[in-house]
C-alpha cells in the first residue's frame, strides 16, 4: 500500500530564515505530487505540483519554491520567511491527473 | 474559472442527528470531478469520495450518502445517526479535466461539523 511523509511535522521559525519542508511517497511510482497550503481558518490553496523528476509548476507567485530531486521526494524551500507564510503545509499524491489526491499529516509552520 | 462553496461554516447538531452539509459548484467544463475530504482535528485529510460528472448515482456507504445534481450544480453530503466520531471539517472539492495544465483541485472552504453528545 502507498503511504505518504512528511516532516517536520511541526516547525517554528524566525522571519527571514529559510524553510526546507520535505514530502515522500512509498510503495508507488512516478507520482503526480503537489504542494498546498491552508491558512488559518480558510480553505486549502494549491501552490506547486509536479508530474516527473525535475519538473515543477507553480500556481502561486510568492517567495516559496519547490523541488523534486528524486521521483517520490517532493521538496518546498524559501530562502526567506515571511510572517504570511505561517500556515498548515500538506503534501498530496495522486497516480495519474484527475484522480484522487491522497494527502500527508502536514506540517504545521508558524513564522514569528 | 471554476469555484466551490460550502456556505456553512459550521454546523453543530446532537448526536444521532442526521446532518447534510451542501455544496455548490461553477465549471464550465463537462467533464470534472467532485471530491469529498474529511479533516479531523489531527490536521490529515481523508478522502471520502470522488464522483465524475458523468455519474449522477447518488452513493450510499455505510452512514455516509452524498446526492449529485448537475442541474443545481450541487454535492451534497450527508451523515445518517451521527456520532461524536463524525466532528470534523469537511471539504468538497473540484477538478477539471481541462483545467489549463492545472492539476491541483480548487477547494471550498470547508464546513466545521460538530457533533455534540
Amino acid at each position: 500500500s502507498q503511504t505518504i511523509h512528511q516532516w517536520p511535522a511541526t516547525l517554528v521559525q524566525p522571519v527571514g530564515s529559510p524553510l526546507s519542508l520535505e514530502c515522500t511517497v512509498e510503495g508507488t511510482s512516478n507520482p503526480n505530487l503537489y504542494w498546498y497550503r491552508q491558512a488559518a481558518g480558510r480553505g486549502l490553496q494549491l501552490l506547486f505540483y509536479s508530474v516527473g523528476i525535475g519538473q515543477i509548476s507553480s500556481e502561486v507567485p510568492q517567495n516559496l519554491s519547490a523541488s523534486r530531486p528524486q521521483d517520490r521526494q517532493f521538496i518546498l524551500s524559501s530562502k526567506k520567511l515571511l510572517l504570511s507564510d505561517s500556515g498548515f503545509y500538506l503534501c498530496a499524491w495522486s497516480r495519474r491527473l484527475q484522480e484522487t489526491q491522497y494527502f500527508g499529516p502536514g506540517t504545521r509552520l508558524l513564522v514569528l | 474559472a471554476q469555484k466551490v462553496t460550502q456556505a456553512q461554516t459550521e454546523i453543530s447538531v446532537v448526536e444521532k442527528e442526521d446532518v447534510t452539509l451542501d455544496c455548490v459548484y461553477e465549471t464550465r467544463d463537462t467533464t470534472y470531478y467532485l471530491f469529498w475530504y474529511k479533516q479531523p482535528p489531527s490536521g490529515e485529510l481523508v478522502f471520502l469520495i470522488r464522483r465524475n460528472s458523468f455519474d449522477e448515482q447518488n452513493e450510499i456507504s455505510g452512514r455516509y450518502s452524498w446526492n449529485f445534481q448537475k442541474s443545481t450544480s450541487s454535492f451534497n453530503f450527508t451523515i445518517t445517526a451521527s456520532q461524536v466520531v463524525d466532528s470534523a471539517v469537511y471539504f468538497c472539492a473540484l477538478s477539471e479535466r481541462s483545467g489549463g495544465g492545472a492539476d491541483g483541485l480548487t477547494f471550498g472552504k470547508g464546513t466545521h461539523l460538530i457533533i455534540q453528545p
